[in-house]
This record gives C-alpha cells, sequence and structure tokens, in this order.
C-alpha cells in the first residue's frame, strides 16, 4: 500500500482561524479523500479530491468552510476555515488503491488531531 | 435506517477466545465491504476486505459476508490483549463511497 504522511500532525488553534492541513502519497494515485472523526465517533466522509478539477463535497459541507487543493497525483491539501470549537476533530485523507482487483481499497494516513479554544 | 449499523460495544472477550463482530447494511448494492481496525489515539488500518458471499479468512481473522441478509461480520479467533481496539465496518455505496458504521470497541482481557 501507498505511504501516507500528513502535516500537522495536531495543532491547538484559536476560533476564528484557519488552518491547512497536507496530505502527501509517495506514489501517484487518482483517487484522495478526506475525512472527519469527531471525539468518539466514526468516520465521515468530506469531500473527494480530484486533481484538476473542483473537489466533490459531501451533504454537510461546504467549499467555503472546507476548501481542497489538488495540485498533482501524491499531493492534497484541505483548509478548516473560521474554526470553531466544533471544528476539534481528527482529520484524516486516505488514497484509493490502485492494485487489481482491491482498487476500491482505501488507506489512511495518520490523520491530524485538531483542537480550537 | 443508517447505511451501515454496528453494535458500539464494548464488546469484551477473555483472552484466547472468539470475538464475534456484527454489521448490517441497508443498500443491496453494494459490493465490497472492510474491516478496519482503529487503535486509540491511531488511524484505521485495514485488516479484512471481502466482496462474495461466504468466508475469507486471513490467519486468526475471518470474514462473513451474506448478501442475502445484509450483513457481514468479522471472527478473530485465539484473541490477544493486542486486538482490543475499535473495528470499524465499511462498505462502498453504489455511488462510490465508502461508508462506515459507528464502530464496535473490543475488549481483550487476559
Amino acid at each position: 500500500s501507498a505511504v501516507i504522511s500528513q502535516k500537522p500532525s495536531r495543532d491547538i488553534c484559536q476560533r476564528g482561524t484557519s488552518l491547512t492541513i497536507q496530505c502527501q502519497v509517495d506514489s501517484q494515485v487518482t483517487m484522495m479523500f478526506w475525512y472527519r472523526q469527531q471525539p468518539g465517533q466514526s468516520l465521515t466522509l468530506i469531500a473527494t479530491a480530484n486533481q484538476g478539477s473542483e473537489a466533490t463535497y459531501e451533504s454537510g459541507f461546504v467549499i467555503d468552510k472546507f476548501p481542497i487543493s489538488r495540485p498533482n497525483l501524491t499531493f492534497s491539501t484541505l483548509t478548516v476555515s473560521n474554526m470553531s470549537p466544533e471544528d476539534s476533530s481528527i482529520y484524516l485523507c486516505s488514497v484509493e488503491s490502485t492494485s487489481g482487483i482491491i482498487s476500491d481499497t482505501q488507506y489512511f494516513g495518520p490523520g491530524t488531531r485538531l483542537t480550537v479554544l | 435506517q443508517k447505511e451501515v449499523e454496528q453494535n458500539s460495544g464494548p464488546l469484551s472477550v477473555p483472552e484466547g477466545a472468539i470475538a464475534s463482530l456484527n454489521c448490517t447494511y441497508s443498500d443491496r448494492g453494494s459490493q465490497s465491504f472492510f474491516w478496519y481496525r482503529q487503535y486509540s489515539g491511531k488511524s484505521p488500518e485495514l485488516i479484512m476486505f471481502i466482496y462474495s458471499n461466504g468466508d475469507k479468512e486471513d490467519g486468526r481473522f475471518t470474514a462473513q459476508l451474506n448478501k442475502a441478509s445484509q450483513y457481514v461480520s468479522l471472527l478473530i479467533r485465539d484473541s490477544q490483549p493486542s486486538d482490543s481496539a475499535t473495528y470499524l465496518c465499511g462498505m462502498n455505496n453504489q455511488g462510490g463511497k465508502l461508508i462506515f458504521g459507528q464502530g464496535t470497541e473490543l475488549s481483550v482481557k487476559p
């Protein structure tokens, strides 16, 4: 599977500010995804990051709040804008495997733990 | 109805026992099913995937899929304290999105 890194691994931010999270993969991948995991909860898909076009957002998530960039096939960023304490979560990027018959398997990065005060 | 449902637990089993984790889903068109393990403070780690009805075994893990009854399960044989984690059931829905259940917390007692 691909090796995925995220930066920062954690951060504590003040409300009203923005944080950009980076996701780097060691190989080219077509599909990259951003998830949120709130405390004690499961994973919720925020958006699919598409290379060369706008991200596709899930219901309840909007581009103004979570702008995403995907400049190439190995890198993506997610920005959490105008943060409030409700944005305190773990944010994870994932990539879809391109290996043969398991092409729809996703692998996750280590996550970014965000606390908003 | 949630697309993927799991008992949140916690499920507690003694060391050496079989742990049985269950998951039901609503989308009959789903084709791919996954089990992820998540240790506290860590990201999810893929441990099993299954596409076909029946059983799939990998070491101490067996995934079972029954599409007619819309459930998928994970059996962990000879459970070890190191298996203590939250197990997430996921499936690809017809829109191609990976949807997760709420996760089952497993505790294996020495």
